[in-house]
């Protein structure tokens, strides 16, 4: 079965800092990989996914991610952060192939901003 | 883009009452949703797999009597906790699978979330 890991519980970075989230998975092939974030109180929204190709993925406000092979990660990065971006961040894995199957999601990583 | 929406997003309710809360996926059909439970400042645990016009996949160690999924149109998955209790509060978030039925294609939707409080 595949599993992830974040293995930071919280992250305290200044504004305008960079970011760095990290994500690990364990799964015997390359699994569909998805990195969501989560405001309190909300649903969860998709910042990018990886399916195959390019390994440096481009995602929606100016986040991107990196698949390795070699190390089973799939961190999230941001060159500058903002206020606005203090949320909780799930990676998350899915499993290629056929039928449609939930995610399997990391405990998150919680994101803190400060001035 | 897909937009999925749940209703109620919150609700409170008294114990051994039934409540339900409905996932409608509004500009797309969806063959496959997917219930999961979060608590809080935890990670997302999948419950169940609700599939269109037949039985849902429960997880292992999720009561299927307890949570009764029904699937009965390609845009409507709704979830019904019985006899609640309130070890049942959580937030309970719906997805919904958009693409070809059996096709793991990824794209997956998901809604505001609902929140159960048991008293």
């Amino acid at each position: 079965a595949q599993s992830v890991t974040q293995p930071d519980i919280h992250i305290t970075v200044s504004e305008g800092a960079s970011l760095e989230l990290r994500c690990n998975y364990s799964y015997g092939a390359t699994p569909y990989l998805f990195w969501y974030v989560q405001s309190p109180g909300q649903g969860l929204q998709l910042l990018l996914k990886y399916f195959s190709g390019d390994t440096l993925v481009q995602g929606i406000k100016g986040f991107e991610a990196e698949f390795k092979r070699s190390q089973s990660s799939f961190n999230l990065r941001k060159p500058s952060v903002h206020w606005s971006d203090a949320a909780e961040y799930f990676c998350a894995v899915g499993i290629p192939g056929g039928g449609a199957d939930g995610l399997t999601f990391g405990k998150g990583t919680h994101l803190i901003i400060q001035p | 883009g897909a937009v999925v929406s749940q209703h109620p997003s919150w609700v409170i309710c008294k114990s051994g009452t039934s409540v339900k809360i409905e996932c409608r996926s509004l500009d797309f059909q969806a063959t496959t949703m997917f219930w999961y439970r979060q608590f809080p400042k935890q990670s997302l645990m999948l419950m169940a797999t609700s599939n269109e016009g037949s039985k849902a996949t429960y997880e292992q160690g999720v009561e299927k009597d307890k949570f009764l999924i029904n699937h009965a149109s390609l845009t409507l998955s709704t979830l019904t906790v019985t006899s609640a209790h309130p070890e049942d509060s959580s937030f309970y978030i719906c997805s919904a699978h958009k693409g070809l039925a059996g096709a793991n294609t990824g794209e997956l939707f998901f809604g505001e979330g609902s929140r159960l409080t048991v008293l």
